[in-house]
């Protein structure tokens, strides 16, 4: 596809499950973020990966976040013992990841809406 | 530190008026500013973003927005409001970090 593509696109899980995220970047894109939406909290960053470097993990709001991408590519976000808070819509986003990019488009995903029940 | 404060979380407009959605930015170094808008069960789609050069800039779907360093804004414009237009827009600064720094959002509501 030409796009970035998220699944599943509706998660429901009961307080304490772990669940998974899985995002696909457009091809080629060598960076790649994860952002979540939560009513009346608006678009908060979580984690940003770059090529072969370390990610930046600064907007992870607990020890219960995590994500990884492998190689290069697909990243999976995991959240462990979920709480009724962590219910929002997370957004995956890729750019070209271009040398200085700053100024780089972000592409981003229909998101996964995740329920916690 | 950046931020960014969207004025109106619920904005009205009648099919064919004028557009205006305010965003105001907080920087301490020159920013780079983006217009993204989400509609219904959508992921976010860039409608235009500033990057110091020119600073009126010309977006998607008919839409502007206008750099203005001595008010600190970004306001995105529209002449002529479409039925299509309806949904939620964000601005959003980047000043060098990896991420965007989102406003809370502006819901375009386009009466017929």
């Amino acid at each position: 596809g030409a796009g970035v593509s998220q699944s599943p696109s509706n998660k429901v899980t009961e307080k304490g499950k772990d669940v998974e995220l899985r995002c696909d970047p457009i091809s080629g894109h060598t960076a790649l973020y994860w952002y979540r939406q939560s009513l009346g909290q608006g678009l908060e960053f979580l984690i940003y990966f770059q090529g072969n470097s370390a990610p930046d993990k600064s907007g992870l709001p607990s020890d219960r976040f995590s994500a990884e991408r492998t190689g290069g590519s697909v990243s999976t976000l995991t959240i462990q013992r979920t709480q009724q808070e962590d219910s929002a819509v997370y957004l995956c986003a890729s750019s070209p990841g271009l040398a200085g990019g700053s100024t780089d488009t972000q592409y981003f995903g229909p998101g996964t809406r995740l329920t916690v029940l | 530190a950046q931020s960014v404060t969207q004025l109106g979380s619920h904005v009205s407009v009648s099919e064919g008026a004028l557009v205006l959605l305010r965003c105001n930015y907080s920087s301490s170094v020159p920013p780079y500013l983006f217009w993204y808008v989400q509609y219904p069960n959508q992921g976010l789609q860039l409608l235009l973003k500033y990057t110091s050069a020119a600073t009126l800039v010309k977006g998607i779907n008919g839409f502007e927005a206008e750099f203005k360093k001595s008010e600190t804004s970004f306001h995105l414009t529209k002449p002529s409001a479409h039925m299509s237009d309806a949904a939620e827009y964000f601005c959003a600064v980047k000043t060098g970090a990896n991420n965007l720094f989102f406003g809370t959002g502006t819901r375009l509501t386009v009466i017929p």
